[in-house]
């Protein structure tokens, strides 16, 4: 059973450029996580989806930060506009079910914006 | 506001020397603590899950303690070696229906193991 899957694994965008960064969870599981990990600061949720609705998404930039989970294939992020605060780590994680399962991480999107 | 702390920041020991890394937590409404593994430049490897209910969680070398109505949980890793370097990641949930989905993460400990 692979592991949850995120593309690319870096991604270079010039400000003002738009950065989608897709992920696709383990197999069986129709929770996905978004989290960004800023330079020297911890990680922090940014949304909570299940297939076609969005649960939370508390954690999102009010502007140029979109999310999707569709029917058929990956969940993506997108980020309009970039800009230099941007730059950090992007993690996806997916559980089976929102309870009591653990939270499995992918390895990472690191976008870094010039 | 939940806010989670692991103190030390950083931790450096000897070959061979017990590991004990410390998680704190404000608010004791919590569903389950997890515990990360952070190697550099990766991504994370989730080594224990307790739930809320449970006093701890052992894996090899590798136990955790909560204690739910004070806030905290313990990391322990026995005869530490050189490949347990890396950064440790607490992180807890809170319970239905505040923010269900989201998991809350300390700052971490960033651990080296010398030979």
């Amino acid at each position: 059973n692979a592991g949850v899957m995120q593309n690319p694994r870096h991604l270079v965008r010039r400000r003002g450029q738009e950065a989608r960064l897709r992920c696709s969870p383990m197999k069986g599981h129709s929770h996905v996580y978004w989290y960004r990990q800023l330079p020297e600061e911890g990680l922090k949720f940014m949304v909570y989806l299940q297939k076609e609705n969005i649960i939370d998404e508390s954690g999102m930039p009010k502007e140029r930060f979109s999310a999707e989970f569709p029917k058929e294939g990956p969940s993506i992020l997108r980020i309009q506009q970039v800009v230099r605060g941007d730059s950090a780590a992007y993690f996806c994680a997916s559980s089976p079910r929102s309870a009591e399962g653990k939270q499995y991480f992918g390895p990472g999107t690191r976008l870094t914006v010039t | 506001k939940q806010e989670v702390t692991q103190i030390p920041a950083a931790l450096s020991v000897p070959e061979g020397e017990n590991l004990v890394l410390n998680c704190s937590f404000t608010d004791s409404a919590i569903y389950n603590l997890q515990w990360f593994r952070q190697d550099p430049g990766k991504g994370l490897t989730s080594l224990l899950l307790i739930q809320s209910s449970q006093r701890e969680q052992t894996s090899g070398r590798l136990n955790a303690s909560l204690d739910k109505s004070s806030g905290r949980s313990t990391l322990y890793i026995a005869a530490s070696q050189p490949g347990d370097s890396a950064t440790y990641l607490c992180a807890v949930r809170p319970v239905w229906p505040d923010s269900w989905g989201k998991l809350q993460f300390g700052a971490g400990t960033q651990v080296v193991v010398t030979p």
